[in-house]
């Protein structure tokens, strides 16, 4: 089966923690993306990667942070720094960044305790 | 960059009658237009996509249309059923130019509701 996965479905993070997020996609894409999603807004871009051990920021960067050690993954750490972290995370991926289609994770829910 | 348009941002429309989305773009450089469907806590699923040399496209009971020339792309759902109910986003995308052009760019959503 090929696809992305995305783990945990939900994640609880205390005051002061940091808790990574976990994408990975066995479709041989080279571009990945995170974004994040609000109740009743639309999709909002935090980091992507066009290639393996090379990553952008995207509209809403801060209190994030990414790695791209290998092709098929794309972990996403949620710093204590990020204050308002509750949302629902998605992870993407496409063969090439721009003009094609991008296939979606099914999410990770982040709660603070 | 691009920018892009979504109306309206919630339809309510009867079971049986036909829906329609529509998107604007500022990009003229754009030339990719996918919609997706979101269902409550899943990810965006591609639905139907259209490129620049068409003007029309179907699947179905979907159908996109594009008009390069206004800039604005439209999703048409015919004979809508319960299970159409869902959110619906339009994005917008150049394609690769080799000098790190954008990726896509979405819409807000629509909140697609299916009256039985």
């Amino acid at each position: 089966d090929g696809g992305i996965t995305q783990s945990p479905k939900y994640l609880f993070r205390k005051e002061g923690q940091n808790v990574t997020l976990s994408c990975e996609q066995n479709l041989n894409h080279d571009a990945m993306y995170w974004y994040r999603q609000d109740p009743g807004q639309g999709l909002r871009l935090i980091y992507y990667s066009q290639i393996v051990n090379d990553f952008q920021k995207g509209d809403i960067a801060e209190g994030y942070s990414v790695s791209r050690e290998k092709k098929e993954s794309f972990p996403l750490t949620v710093t204590s720094a990020q204050k308002n972290p509750t949302a629902f995370y998605l992870c993407a991926s496409s063969i090439v960044h721009e003009g094609e289609t991008q296939y979606f994770g099914p999410g990770t829910r982040l709660l603070v305790l | 960059g691009e920018n892009v348009e979504q109306h309206p941002s919630t339809l309510s429309v009867q079971e049986g009658d036909s829906a329609v989305i529509k998107c604007t773009y500022s990009d003229s450089a754009s030339n990719y237009f996918p919609w997706y469907k979101q269902e409550l806590g899943k990810g965006p699923q591609l639905i139907i996509d259209i490129r620049s040399n068409v003007g029309e496209k179907k699947d179905q009971r979907i159908a996109v249309t594009l008009n390069k020339t206004a800039k604005h792309f439209s999703l048409h759902i015919t004979e809508t059923q319960p299970e159409d109910s869902a959110v619906y986003f339009c994005a917008a995308s150049p394609s690769y130019s080799g000098g790190g052009a954008d990726g896509l760019t979405f819409g807000k959503g629509t909140h697609l509701i299916i009256q039985p």
